[in-house]
C-alpha cells in the first residue's frame, strides 16, 4: 500500500471551474507538501502546512491531521494551471533527515 | 530569489560508465536530498546529507551510488557503473537551518543510459 495516495490520477476541468484535488497519507508526519511539476520536469513547492489551511492567490491548501488527509483547491482555474500537482509528507523519521514521501501527482489539464 | 541549480541538464552515456550530477544549493542551507525520477512515476528519495555526511539513504542508493559536498557549495551524486534501470531525472534539494522547513528543488538533470 503506497504511504501517500492521492485521486484524481488525471483531472481535465474547463478555463474558470474550481478544481480539487486530494491526498490521503498513512504515516505520522511534521508537514505536508504540495509541489507543481511543469512539462518541462521542474519542481516548485507551492505550500507547506502541518495544520488548517493555507492561501496564497488562486490556491488554497487545507490539512486534516485527524483524518490524514489534505485537499489542494485551484479556484477559476486557469490553462496555465496546467500542471502534475504532487502531495509529499515529511517526518521526523529519526536522525538529520526529513525525507520527503511523495504521491504519485495529479495530472490536471485546464481547457479554454 | 535564490535558486537551487543543477548540471548538466541532459547527460546522456553508456552503460557501465561513471557520471556525476552536479548541484549548487541555496547558499546558507545546511540539509541536502537527492531525488529520482523514473519515466512516468513518482518521485522517490535516495539519499539526505547533513553536517558533511550521509543521514539517511534509501534501498535505491547501493554501493554505485555516493555523494559529495567536495568544496561547501556544490553537492554531487556519482554513479559508479551505470545501469539502464538508472535512467531517470535526477533532482537535488536543499533546506535552509531548519530541518523541516519548504524544500527547494533544482531543475533536474535527465540521465539517459544507452
Amino acid at each position: 500500500k503506497n504511504e501517500v495516495e492521492q485521486s484524481p490520477q488525471n483531472l481535465t476541468a474547463q478555463e474558470g471551474e474550481f478544481i480539487t484535488i486530494n491526498c490521503s497519507y498513512s504515516v505520522g508526519i511534521s508537514a505536508l507538501h504540495w509541489l507543481q511539476q511543469h512539462p518541462g520536469g521542474g519542481i516548485v513547492s507551492l505550500f507547506m502546512l502541518s495544520s488548517g489551511k493555507k492561501k496564497h492567490g488562486r490556491l488554497i491548501a487545507t490539512i486534516n491531521i485527524q483524518e490524514k488527509h489534505s485537499s489542494l483547491h485551484i479556484t477559476a482555474s486557469h490553462p496555465r494551471d496546467s500542471a502534475v500537482y504532487i502531495c509529499a509528507v515529511g517526518g521526523n523519521y529519526g536522525g538529520a533527515t526529513n525525507k520527503l514521501i511523495f504521491g504519485t501527482g495529479t495530472l490536471l489539464a485546464v481547457q479554454p | 530569489e535564490p535558486e537551487v541549480t543543477q548540471t548538466p541538464s541532459h547527460q546522456v552515456t553508456q552503460m557501465g560508465q561513471e557520471v556525476i550530477l552536479r548541484c549548487v544549493p541555496i547558499s546558507n542551507h545546511l540539509y541536502f536530498y537527492w531525488y529520482r525520477q523514473i519515466l512516468g512515476q513518482k518521485v522517490e528519495f535516495l539519499v539526505s546529507f547533513y553536517n558533511n555526511e550521509i543521514s539517511e539513504k534509501s534501498e535505491i542508493f547501493d554501493d554505485q551510488f555516493s555523494v559529495e559536498r567536495p568544496d561547501g557549495s556544490n553537492f554531487t551524486l556519482k554513479i559508479r557503473s551505470t545501469k539502464l534501470e538508472d535512467s531517470a531525472m535526477y533532482f537535488c534539494a536543499s533546506t535552509g537551518t531548519v530541518r523541516t522547513d519548504t524544500q527547494y528543488f533544482g531543475p533536474g538533470t535527465r540521465l539517459t543510459v544507452l
